[in-house]
């Protein structure tokens, strides 16, 4: 069964920092790009972030490129994004999802967590 | 970026209605669209993608159609557990782009 589950959301002040994980399993993690989604208090879908199967290529949406980076450990079978010069417009949840490729494009998201909450407020 | 519009913003129907859900991209995208249910509290679940290939699990009742800039989301009998919010996502151009959902509501 596959399962993405996201931790390391919470409170933190505007310019903090924040490292979001996301592990996976039921799969072959390698293979398959990853990506994050957020979506802010009563919005819509947002892609963030995604990385292809083997974390050599990675893209940004404009609002969080620079301040944000997503890698993978292949070998745990983990995703992670690390947040910094966080702003009160990156509050939402945060959701971890597969993708259906190997490459960030032109597929979909197969599989979300259950998303983390990240509250950016003084 | 490609916009994804989406109509209506929500809408009122019946147990048993047929329901029609429609998305428009700013330019022509193939068939490269993706459609995704989320309830209350949960993580959006995918529906269909390529614009009409119905995901593992999903009942028979969803359906998808369109090509280029205009689709639609149909579920043929609504059932009670359909009440929810659907988000339509191109996968054509980077950055990959949501509707802003439309919101499916107990009449």
């Amino acid at each position: 069964e596959v399962q993405v589950v996201e931790s390391g959301g919470g409170l933190v002040q505007p310019g903090g920092s924040l490292r979001l994980s996301c592990a996976a399993s039921g799969f072959t993690f390698s293979s398959y790009d990853m990506s994050w989604v957020r979506q802010a208090p009563g919005k819509g879908l947002e892609w963030v972030s995604s990385t292809s199967g083997n974390g050599g290529s990675t893209y940004y949406a404009d609002s969080v490129k620079g301040r944000f980076t997503i890698s993978r450990d292949n070998s745990k079978n983990t995703l992670y994004l690390q947040m910094n010069s966080l702003r009160a417009e990156d509050t939402a949840v945060y959701y971890c999802s597969k993708g259906s490729r190997p490459a960030p494009m032109r597929d979909y998201f197969d599989y979300w967590g259950q998303g983390t909450l990240v509250t950016v407020s003084s | 970026d490609i916009q994804m519009t989406q109509s209506p913003s929500s809408l009122s129907a019946s147990v048993g209605d047929r329901v029609t859900i429609t998305c428009r991209a700013s330019q022509s995208i193939g068939t490269y669209l993706n459609w995704y249910q989320q309830k209350p509290g949960k993580a959006p679940k995918l529906l269909i993608y390529a614009a009409s290939t119905l995901q593992s699990g999903v009942p028979s009742r969803f359906s998808g159609s369109g090509s280029g800039t205009d689709f639609t989301l149909t579920i043929s009998t609504l059932q009670p557990e359909d009440f929810a919010t659907y988000f339509c996502q191109q996968s054509y151009i980077a950055p990959r782009t949501f509707g802003q959902g439309t919101k499916v509501e107990i009449k």
